[in-house]
């Protein structure tokens, strides 16, 4: 079963606006954690953003914030005001007591001047 | 260096030879993961170390694949008599100590090709 979902389509956002990339995620655990990354197309993955399972507050972090709704089970990525440089692959992850991520298939955004 | 290094970066090797994938952890990181990442996907898990110890091998895809970390500190990947199926991003990450809370910071990944 699939742990992580991110189904949106491609993604065309004007510069300077915000988006928002959706995230599910699916784990019966109690304490666990939720990451985000970003992959350019130079193929690095970079890390942006943590939420965890416990924490009250939704995580910011610069331009970056998390929406954090537990009942929902989701975990969805803002990016406010988008720059050219944020033109990338966008991926959410989720980590059990296992320590192993498990990611999703990831969300494309072009930013447009 | 401050970050994750992986070596070498691109590897082209020929159906049936057998390929060792180096991963230099952040300087003090207790714990080192490999993931592989097909194309148009996201990373995988493979399997991870605490300091030399492999705690959980059971995303490793067959007994073809295999991973040391003998001083707890730089790990090799090695794939045996490798396969085209075998061509994707080989990744690998560090974090600090390891627990649920803990980020992990990836390399530039190792791109594998086998023809």
């Amino acid at each position: 079963a699939q742990k992580i979902t991110q189904t949106q389509p491609g993604m065309f956002v004007q510069e300077k606006e915000a988006v928002t990339l959706d995230c599910t995620y699916d784990t019966s655990d109690q304490s666990y954690g939720l990451f985000w990354y970003k992959q350019p197309s130079s193929g690095e993955m970079i890390f942006l953003i943590y939420q965890g399972s416990y924490d009250e507050q939704n995580a910011t972090e610069g331009r970056y914030s998390l929406n954090f709704q537990k009942a929902r089970k989701s975990a969805n990525l803002v990016i406010s005001a988008s720059q050219l440089g944020d033109s990338a692959m966008y991926f959410c992850a989720m980590r059990e007591g296992n320590n192993r991520l498990a990611f999703g298939k990831g969300n494309q955004v072009v930013v447009i001047p | 260096g401050a970050g994750v290094s992986q070596s070498p970066r691109y590897k082209v090797t020929k159906r049936g030879q057998d390929v060792a994938l180096r991963c230099d952890p952040i300087s003090g990181h207790v714990s080192l993961y490999w993931y592989r990442q097909a194309l148009g996907q996201g990373p995988e898990f493979l399997t991870y170390f605490n300091y030399e110890a492999q705690q959980d091998k059971s995303g490793l895809p067959n007994d073809r694949f295999s991973a040391e970390r003998p001083e707890g500190s730089i790990s090799t990947l090695t794939i045996q008599r490798t396969e085209q199926r075998d061509s994707a991003m080989y990744r690998c990450a560090s974090s600090l100590v390891g627990t649920s809370t803990d980020t992990q910071y990836f390399g530039p990944g190792t791109r594998l090709t086998v023809l």
